[in-house]
């Protein structure tokens, strides 16, 4: 089975320009959540989207947002690009039953100038 | 305070000794715990999910929890060097679906 993707895998933005990144899950899982990785917060939670619904919300501004499609693929936005969003943006998918096992994928690379 | 939290380290350990990581949460309401293992530069992967106060074990590692305690713990034993990575405790704190908070990792060396 294959595992999640991600793309693009690198990208590299400047100020006030805004982004999506996209994720497809494992073959059968529903739930798609969203994750900030930087070498000071760790990894912080941005949000989930289960059925083409944001199920969980983590404390990121209102410039992160995201949505999910029918066969579960889901994309992440960010709009008016901050120095500080250069991060890794990784996704991870599961079954959706809650509290289940999470699989991330590789990551996007995002560096804003 | 942060949610979840963890020894950040670095720890190290010989070849063939046992690691001991440990990491405390804040919400007395979670429900799941998880173990991640992140290689420099990779995508954090699954070691091992605990649910029930107790001793979970999977081949050389086991899995600790403490509700009481807000405590959960991950055992290796006889360390490898290809273990040495950054290990990080997760807790999910959703009663619906997944709201997953991460401690910030520990990083773990095995020495040969």
């Amino acid at each position: 089975k294959a595992g999640v993707t991600q793309t693009p895998r690198y990208l590299i933005k400047t100020r006030g320009q805004q982004v999506t990144l996209s994720c497809s899950p494992i073959s059968g899982h529903r739930s798609v959540s969203w994750y900030q990785q930087t070498p000071g917060q760790g990894l912080q939670f941005l949000f989930e989207y289960f059925s083409e619904t944001q199920r969980n919300k983590g404390n990121f501004p209102g410039r992160f947002s995201g949505r999910q499609f029918s066969n579960s693929r889901s994309e992440m936005n960010v709009s008016t690009l901050e120095l500080g969003d250069s991060a890794l943006y990784l996704c991870a998918s599961s079954l959706g039953s809650g509290g289940d096992t999470q699989y991330f994928g590789p990551g996007t690379r995002l560096t804003v100038l | 305070q942060k949610e979840v939290e963890q020894n950040s380290g670095p720890l190290s350990v010989p070849e063939g000794a046992i690691a001991s990581l440990n990491c405390t949460y804040s919400d007395r309401g979670s429900q799941s715990f998880f173990w991640y293992r992140q290689y420099s530069g990779k995508s954090p992967e699954l070691i091992m999910f605990i649910y029930s106060n107790g001793d979970k074990e999977d081949g050389r590692f086991t899995a600790q929890l403490n509700k009481a305690s807000q405590y959960v713990s991950l055992l290796i034993r006889d360390s490898q060097p290809s273990d040495s990575a950054t290990y990080l405790c997760a807790v999910n704190l959703s009663n619906t679906g997944n709201q997953f908070y991460f401690g910030t990792g520990t990083s773990l060396t095995v020495i040969p």
